[in-house]
């Protein structure tokens, strides 16, 4: 079974500022999805990014990037230029595509909270 | 415009009443999920359905059964609630293999 490991239950930084949120995994699986979630406190879940494995490039949305590292299963999410709104819980996840399942495995979270 | 909705957004019941929660979305998704929340905050994945099939997580009591009347709608239905199903359950849908989109959840409590 896959495992999704966040290492840092709770994180701040100052606004404006940078910060990087960590996510180790553990799979035999050599194609995949990772993803980062965010859940503010109106508890929306909201796509943050998404990278596929057999992609060596690192994803990118705006002030979101993360750093793929396939050969140490790790996934981390760096935020550029911290926001107020970008106080949430972050998730980590993995998607393993499968017979007749695609189901997402969170990790724990890491609660981000930025200050002003 | 909303793209994954769920009702109720709060539900509040006794234990061992029975409840229902319906999903919906608009994206023209193939794939719909049920995931549970715990007080932690900690996900799981408790039913995927998709064309009609359904894969259950195996950890999930067979008191909570999802109903598809069609391929826009994923109700869960829980029959004698107990203390301990007490969570945020969401909704989420994709195209098959694809994103999944998070409805905003529906907060369960039972007394």
């Amino acid at each position: 079974a896959q495992t999704v490991t966040q290492s840092q239950p709770e994180m701040s930084v100052q606004e404006a500022e940078t910060v990087t949120l960590s996510c180790t995994y553990d799979t035999s699986e050599n194609n995949y999805y990772l993803f980062w979630y965010k859940q503010p406190p109106s508890r929306q879940m909201i796509l943050v990014i998404r990278q596929e494995a057999y992609k060596q490039q690192n994803a990118t949305e705006n002030r979101f990037s993360v750093n793929f590292q396939k050969a140490a299963k790790s996934f981390s999410l760096k935020i550029s230029d911290s926001q107020l709104g970008d106080t949430a819980m972050y998730f980590c996840a993995f998607m393993k595509p499968g017979a007749g399942s695609y189901q997402l495995t969170f990790g724990k979270g890491t609660k981000l909270s930025v200050i002003p | 415009d909303t793209a994954v909705s769920q009702t109720p957004k709060y539900l509040v019941t006794q234990m061992g009443n029975d409840k229902s929660i319906k999903c919906e979305q608009n994206l023209g998704h193939d794939t719909m999920y049920w995931y549970k929340q715990d007080s932690k905050k900690f996900l799981k994945i408790m039913f995927s359905y998709n064309n009609k099939e359904l894969i259950i997580n195996e950890t999930v009591p067979n008191r909570f059964s999802p109903k598809s009347p069609d391929k826009a709608h994923l109700n869960l239905h829980i029959n004698s609630l107990e203390l301990g199903d007490s969570a945020v359950y969401f909704c989420a849908s994709s195209r098959w293999g694809d994103t999944q989109y998070f409805g905003p959840g529906t907060r369960l409590t039972v007394l």
